[in-house]
C-alpha cells in the first residue's frame, strides 16, 4: 500500500537551533515529493518540491533548504532557525497516474520556535 | 491574487444539516482535491476528481471544469464530521491551495 511517514508529529526547538524533518513513502517509485508549510490560520503554502533525486526547486526565499538524499526520502532542514519559522509543515508526495495527479499527505509536523 | 477561493470561510451546523462548501478556482487543472484536515493537524485525502461526481458514503464531490467550481456536500452530518475542508486543485507538478472552511458541527 501506498503510505507517507512523516516524522516527529510536534518539536519545539530554540532560536538558532537547527532543522530536520524527515518524510519518507512506501508504495511507489520515483514520486514528486513536496514540503509545504501552514502558518496560524493561513492556507498552506509551498516551500519546496522534487520531481527526482538531488532535484529540489524553492518556491519562496527563506530560511529553509530541502534534501532528497534517497528517491523516496525527502527532509527539512534549517541551519539556524527563525521565530518566524513556527508553524505546520507537510510532506505530501504525488504521481501522475491514469490522467490524474494522485497525491497523498503526511500527517505533519507542529513546529514552535521559541 | 488567489488561484482558488472557498466559502464560506467558517461554517457551524446542527447535527443532521445538509452542508455544502464551494470552490472556485482560476487556473487550468488537471484534477481537484478536496482533503480534510483535523484539529491535530494530518491531512486526508476525500477526493480526488477531474469531472462530474464522486461520492462516498454521506460525502459526495462535484466539479464543473468549465465553470472552474467545485463543490463539496456533506450529508446528515455529524459532530466527527467537524474539521477543515481544503479544496486543492491541481495541475502536474504544481497543487493550488484554498484556505480552508472550518466546519462545526453541533450535536
Amino acid at each position: 500500500s501506498q503510505t507517507i511517514h512523516q516524522w516527529p508529529a510536534t518539536l519545539v526547538q530554540p532560536v538558532g537551533s537547527p532543522l530536520s524533518l524527515e518524510c519518507t513513502v512506501e508504495g511507489t517509485s520515483n514520486p514528486n515529493l513536496y514540503w509545504y508549510r501552514q502558518a496560524a490560520g493561513r492556507g498552506l503554502q509551498l516551500l519546496f518540491y522534487s520531481v527526482g533525486i538531488g532535484q529540489i526547486s524553492s518556491e519562496v526565499p527563506q530560511n529553509l533548504s530541502a534534501s532528497r538524499p534517497q528517491d523516496r526520502q525527502f527532509i527539512l532542514s534549517s541551519k539556524k532557525l527563525l521565530l518566524s519559522d513556527s508553524g505546520f509543515y507537510l510532506c505530501a508526495w504525488s504521481v501522475f497516474r491514469n490522467l490524474n495527479t494522485e497525491a497523498f499527505f503526511g500527517q505533519g509536523t507542529r513546529l514552535t520556535v521559541v | 491574487k488567489n488561484e482558488v477561493e472557498q466559502s464560506p470561510q467558517n461554517l457551524t451546523a446542527q447535527e443532521g444539516e445538509f452542508i455544502t462548501i464551494n470552490c472556485s478556482y482560476s487556473v487550468g487543472i488537471s484534477a481537484l482535491h478536496w482533503l480534510q484536515q483535523h484539529p491535530g493537524g494530518g491531512i486526508v485525502s476525500l477526493f480526488m476528481l477531474s469531472s462530474g461526481k464522486k461520492k462516498h458514503g454521506r460525502l459526495i464531490a462535484t466539479i464543473n471544469i468549465q465553470e472552474k467550481h467545485s463543490s463539496l456536500h456533506i450529508t446528515a452530518s455529524h459532530p466527527r464530521d467537524s474539521a477543515v475542508y481544503i479544496c486543492a486543485p491541481s495541475t502536474g507538478n504544481q497543487f493550488y491551495f484554498g484556505t480552508g472552511t472550518s466546519l462545526t458541527v453541533i450535536p
